[in-house]
């Protein structure tokens, strides 16, 4: 069964200091990974996703996210930091394509805090 | 840009009571999702939805759950008898014939008392 771990439940940087989230997921192939943020109140947007190729992957608001099979990892980074990027953040694994969907296996989340 | 949307964004209701949650997937997607969170908890799939019939399901989708795509535009999870344990906040995600990226509205909030 596919499964992802979030060590870190609470981080904090300060506005300006680089940013890395870590996520390690357990699945038996080639996973696709995500990362999706939620901000309070609002729902999950998809930061960037790895199916395949590159292994360095970049996303929106200028994420990016390394895939490294050799550790079963998938962590975020952020060169800098911005306040707006306080918000929850998601690791996702599927494990391939089912006959009818892709179900989605979350972590627990990175809940970040942003100090000015 | 095109998105999923829900309604209603949020519904208190009376334990043993059957609510139904609407979502709009976004227009040309195939694959249907429901998935719910609990406060504090982590985001979980309940569902999966494609060509008229629930193609996946976890073990928390028993028989109180059903789904429904009525018409070409939305997409329905119905809770039948509500209990304390089903307030969450539940997702509806849906993607295209790629199935890869799957993208989520903004969720409805249920509250059950």
């Amino acid at each position: 069964a596919q499964s992802v771990t979030q060590p870190d439940i609470h981080i904090t940087v300060s506005e300006g200091a680089s940013l890395e989230l870590r996520c390690n997921y357990s699945y038996g192939a080639t996973p696709y990974l995500f990362w999706y943020v939620q901000s309070p109140g609002q729902g999950l947007q998809l930061l960037l996703k790895y199916f395949s190729g590159d292994t360095l992957v970049q996303g929106i608001k200028g994420f990016e996210a390394e895939f490294k099979r050799s550790q079963s990892s998938f962590n975020l980074r952020k060169p800098s930091v911005h306040w707006s990027d306080a918000a929850e953040y998601f690791c996702a694994v599927a494990g391939g394509l089912t006959g009818g969907g892709n179900k989605l296996t979350f972590g627990t989340g990175t809940q970040l805090k942003v100090e000015l | 840009e095109p998105e999923v949307t829900q309604t209603p964004s949020h519904q208190v209701t009376q334990m043993g009571q059957e609510v139904i949650l609407r979502c709009v997937p976004i227009s040309n997607h195939l694959y249907f999702y429901w998935y719910r969170q609990i406060l504090g908890q982590k985001v979980e799939f309940l569902v999966s939805f494609y060509n008229n019939e629930i193609s996946e399901k976890s073990e928390i989708f028993d028989d109180q759950f059903s789904v429904e795509r009525p018409d070409g535009s939305n997409f329905t999870l119905k809770i039948r008898s509500t209990k304390l344990e089903d307030s969450a906040m539940y997702f509806c995600a849906s993607s295209g014939e790629g199935r890869e990226t799957q993208y989520f509205g903004p969720g409805t909030r249920l509250l059950v008392l």
